[in-house]
Formats: structure tokens, sequence, C-alpha cells
């Protein structure tokens, strides 16, 4: 079956820091990848999304390239924000093979300080 | 536009007890989708309505859950009796119907949050 690993949090880090959160997956299909955020008392959001192999999402200043060949979907940002504090989950669906329902990572917690 | 809504936002309730869930859908999305998080853990995807055809229901934990979506608007997730494995938060989620091949976004709701006591 379908199935998603993130590296776990929290992450901490300081304002203008690098941020990278790791995500693999493992897919009998050809999935489509994204990645979704939920900010404090808030729903999940789409942040951003990539449907085909070497296909880069970016949303924000976040980015994550679709790697089949790793079978991998990082999120990065080059500078974070105390404003980019909030849950992050990775996810996967495969339509192609009549599976649209989304398959989630465990979510990172992501904690910017000033 | 109105995007998905849920109610309650919380929902305190004793073992053994009803709940109902409602999930208001973005108008027009044929699809409706119903996930939950249990104790921080991954949001689990429980089941697809089409309209108000089931379309995929290998999610669902057990036949203490029951969901329906009549008239294909609305839908609604009911517990009972609820157990304390049942507590976490529960999302819907829907998207327009862009045919098999094509990729829609799935736009969340806020989440209800249910504690079984």
């Amino acid at each position: 079956g379908n199935s998603v690993t993130q590296m776990e949090g929290p992450v901490t880090l300081s304002e203008e820091a690098f941020l990278t959160i790791n995500c693999t997956y493992t897919a009998t299909g050809y999935p489509s990848l994204f990645w979704y955020v939920q900010y404090p008392g808030e729903g999940l959001q789409l942040l951003l999304k990539a449907t085909k192999a070497d296909d880069k999402g970016s949303n924000k200043g976040f980015e994550a390239t679709y790697r089949k060949e790793t079978t991998s979907f990082h999120l990065e940002k080059g500078s974070v924000q105390v404003s980019d504090s909030a849950v992050y989950f990775c996810a996967l669906s495969d339509p192609r093979a009549g599976r649209r329902a989304l398959t989630f990572g465990s979510g990172t917690r992501l904690q910017v300080q000033p | 536009e109105a995007g998905v809504t849920q109610f309650p936002s919380h929902s305190v309730i004793e073992k053994g007890q009803t709940v109902t869930l409602r999930c208001d859908p973005i108008s027009g999305h044929d699809n409706l989708y119903w996930y939950r998080r249990v104790m921080g853990k991954e949001i689990k995807f429980l089941l697809h309505f089409v309209k108000e055809s089931k379309q995929d229901e290998s999610g669902m934990p057990n036949n203490r859950f029951l969901a329906e979506r009549t008239g294909g608007t609305y839908s609604t997730l009911k517990v009972q009796p609820a157990e304390l494995e049942d507590s976490g938060v529960y999302f819907c989620a829907s998207s327009p119907n862009l045919g098999t091949l094509r990729e829609e976004t799935q736009y969340f709701g806020p989440g209800t949050r249910l504690l079984v006591l």
C-alpha cells in the first residue's frame, strides 16, 4: 500500500534560517505529491503540489521537487519567518489508480523563534 | 466563496454516547472526504463520497461509524456508541470532479475536535 514518512518534529529554527523538512513515500502507482500546512487554530491548507517527476511545486517561498528516483518530496524554504510556525504534512494521492484519497505523513511541527 | 465548514468545532462526550459531526462542502464540489487525526498521529482517510454515493469507505474503522450524504450536499458522520479511542480531530475535505486522470485539490475544513471521556 501507499505510505508517507516525514521527519519528526518539532523543528525549532531562528528567523531567517534555512528550512528543510524531509518527506519520502512508497506508492504502488504514480502518485501526486502535496504539502499541506496547518496554522494554529486553523484547518489544513494546501501549500504546494507536484503531479509528475521533476516537477517543482512552490508557494510563499516554499519549494519541493518531485524526485521519483529517490521517492522524495522534501520541503525547503530559504529564510523562514515567525509566521511560518505551523504543522506541515506531506501527502500523496494516486488518482490514476483510482485512489483520490490522500495518504498523509505524521506531520512536522515547525517553530520559528524571533 | 465560502470554504468547507464543519460543525461543531469541539465536542466532549462520555463513552457510550452518540455524536454526529456535520460537514458542508464548497458549493458544487462533488467529492467529499472524511479524515481523522488521532492522538497527534498521521491524518488517516475514512471515506470518500462522490455526490451521494460512497466511492471508497475502506478507511472506516468499524461499524460504529456511519456516514451519510443525502442529496449530495452536506454530510454527517455519526459515531455510535463512542469509545475512548475515537478521540481526535475529524477533518472534512471537498474537491470538484475534474475527471479520472486530472488531479484536483482537496479543500479542508477546520476540523471537529472530539474528546470521548
